[in-house]
């Protein structure tokens, strides 16, 4: 079955940038999508098709693509920016399938 | 602003069939460009794709949960639902609804979930 993976955990001091990435075989062929969630709260979509960011969401918040790896880049870090975040794709080789990767815990020092 | 809402039982005995609903206000479940999935998440765990429907009740499930899972659409109360059977402590979970922003042809498959429900726990045990 078609994987992503992620760091466990990224840490970083306010104001500094954080990196957070995603692997894949099937990136360089499909989109990936990152989310935003918080202790005892629903995911929210930060960005979408690899780069693009929904309304509402601050422009620090930031997505590239390069082979099999994606990016989610949080620019001058803040203390609520502290939270799990997953990315998302598809897998297209058979039957559709969305996949998430395992998560990774921002902790903003 | 398109809102999402799970409901139904908190606790299911091993064995039996998980059902829940949700409901969907602020636009209606026919619109043509939109999907709308299932998504769980075990306690402490990562996230997990179920299952997602169009209007028109076409389905796409985890190859995982397949043989397992039944999701359905009712257009007329703007609400579509899941029911996974044969459940065990495996399947404890939180589960949420969305709605899935997706395209699948020929050529490619894209999709991401957007908005969430609030989610709902959903415990195993007997």
């Amino acid at each position: 079955s078609y994987e992503l993976t992620q760091p466990p955990s990224v840490s970083v001091s306010p104001g500094q940038t954080a990196r957070i990435t995603c692997s894949g075989d099937a990136l360089p062929k499909q989109y990936a999508y990152w989310y935003q969630q918080k202790p005892g709260q629903a995911p929210v979509l930060v960005i979408y098709k690899d780069s693009e960011r929904p309304s509402g969401i601050p422009e620090r918040f930031s997505g590239s693509s390069s082979g099999t790896t994606v990016t989610l880049t949080i620019s001058g870090v803040q203390a609520e920016d502290e939270a799990d975040y997953y990315c998302q794709s598809a897998d297209s080789s058979g039957t559709p399938n969305w996949v998430f990767g395992g998560g990774t815990k921002l902790t903003v020092l | 602003q398109l809102q999402l809402q799970e409901s139904g039982p908190g606790l299911v005995k091993p064995s039996e069939t998980l059902s829940l609903t949700c409901t969907v206000s602020g636009g209606s479940i026919s619109s043509s460009s939109y999907y709308w999935g299932w998504i769980r998440q075990p306690p402490g765990k990562g996230l997990e794709w179920i299952g997602s429907i169009y209007y028109s009740g076409s389905t796409y499930y985890n190859p995982s949960l397949k043989s397992r899972v039944t999701i359905s659409v009712d257009t007329s109360k703007n609400q579509f639902s899941l029911k996974l059977s044969s459940v065990t402590a495996a399947d404890t979970a939180v589960y949420y609804c969305a709605r899935h922003i997706a395209r699948v042809d020929t050529a490619m498959v894209i999709g991401w979930f957007d908005p969430w429900g609030q989610g709902t726990l959903v415990t195993v045990s007997s």
